[in-house]
This record gives structure tokens, sequence and C-alpha cells, in this order.
């Protein structure tokens, strides 16, 4: 079945570490996206990726990073840098780049610093 | 700049109970196009329905029914004789045409109670 999917599910870590969610899509999209979620605040954009190699801020980059190496992964680092990170992340791809392509999204994971 | 509102930030029914989550949205583009995403307790988001800004017509699907608006800018979402499984989060987004990026507004938490 073709989809995305995120790991881990759930994810604790200590303050000062730095972590990697990983997300992967065999659907053969060529864009994908890190969105946060944060109770009452909806979606916002954190990175996106359009082609491998190549990325853009979104609205919440500070205190991220991502890299698109192959075009089935976009895996998402939070630094140390990143204030508050405890919450949820959602991957989400879509076909290469046309507004009328609707997102397709992996089950998140829910981060937790302690 | 686009905006998408979702004044709506949680709505409380009783199974079977008709419900309408309202959208209203801002662009100053001719060309749009409006999405309608579900995002169950399971937290992956589902695609519902798109529209594009030159197609005002009214969709209908078993249950579930759109009405857009230009005249008002809203994109509203019905659910008719709701049931337990419809309790979601709700989300409306608009991408503006040339670009690939939605803007999501906040989310409708229905909850439909047996």
């Amino acid at each position: 079945d073709g989809g995305i999917t995120q790991s881990p599910k759930y994810l604790f870590r200590k303050e000062g570490q730095n972590v990697t969610l990983s997300c992967e899509q065999n659907l053969n999209h060529d864009a994908m996206y890190w969105y946060r979620q944060d109770p009452g605040q909806g979606l916002r954009l954190i990175y996106y990726s359009q082609i491998v190699n190549d990325f853009q801020k979104g609205d919440i980059a500070e205190g991220y990073s991502v890299s698109r190496e192959k075009k089935e992964s976009f895996p998402l680092t939070v630094t140390s840098a990143q204030k508050n990170p405890t919450a949820f992340y959602l991957c989400a791809s879509s076909k290469a780049s046309g507004s009328y392509n609707e997102q397709f999204f992996g089950p998140g994971t829910r981060l937790t610093v302690l | 700049a686009q905006k998408v509102t979702q004044a709506q930030t949680e709505i409380s029914v009783v199974e079977k109970e008709d419900v309408t989550l309202d959208c209203v949205y801002e662009t100053r583009d001719t060309t749009y196009y409006l999405f309608w995403y579900k995002q169950p307790p399971s937290g992956e988001l589902v695609f519902l329905i798109r529209r594009n800004s030159f197609d005002e017509q009214n969709e209908i699907s078993g249950r579930y029914s759109w009405n857009f608006q230009k005249s008002t800018s809203s994109f509203n979402f019905t659910i008719t004789a709701s049931q337990v499984v419809d309790s979601a989060v709700y989300f409306c987004a608009l991408i503006k045409g040339g670009s690939y990026i939605p803007t999501f507004g906040r989310g409708t938490s229905l909850i439909v109670h047996p």
C-alpha cells in the first residue's frame, strides 16, 4: 500500500538533546512538508521541499533542520535551539507542484521533552 | 497574504443531528483552491474535498455536502445525520494559484455524542 510512514509514534527527549523524526513516502511524490500541531493552533509549516536536495523554510523553521537526500525521505531534526519542542509533528507529501494537489499525511510523531 | 478562518473551535452534537462547519477565507488571487481535511483521533489528516475558485457548484457525497459561495468567501461543510465516527478535527485550507503551500485554518473539533 502506498502511503507515508513516520517513526517513532511517540518520542521522549531530554532538554538539550537533538532528535530526528523520520518521514518516508512511497507515493512517488515530489513535494514533502513538515508541520507542527499544537492544541488550538492548527497546523504550522516548518519546512518544505519540492525536489531532492532542495528545501525551504516555512513559518516556524527556527530550531529545526531538514535534509532531502532521497525523494522518498524527508527527516526532521529538532535541535536543542528549539525553545518549546513538545508538540505533535506531521509529515505530508503531494504531487509535483500544482495548486490543486491535495496533501497526504503520515500518522504523526508526538514529541515530549522531559 | 491568504487567511482561512474557522471561527468554531469546538462543536458538540448528538448523533443524527445535522451540523455545519464554517470556513471563511481571504485572498486577493482570482485562482485558488479550497480543501477540507478530517483528522480523526488517530492523528492522520485525510483529504475530503477540493474546489477551485471557478467552480461554485455545491457537492454532495453521501452524508457530506459542501457549499462554496464566492460572494461571502465561504466554503462550509455540512454533515447530515451525524454519527459518532464523524468525531474529529476538521481543517479547511486554501492554496492560491501558482503555489503549492496551503494555508490552514485552526480547525474545528467536532464531538458527536451517542
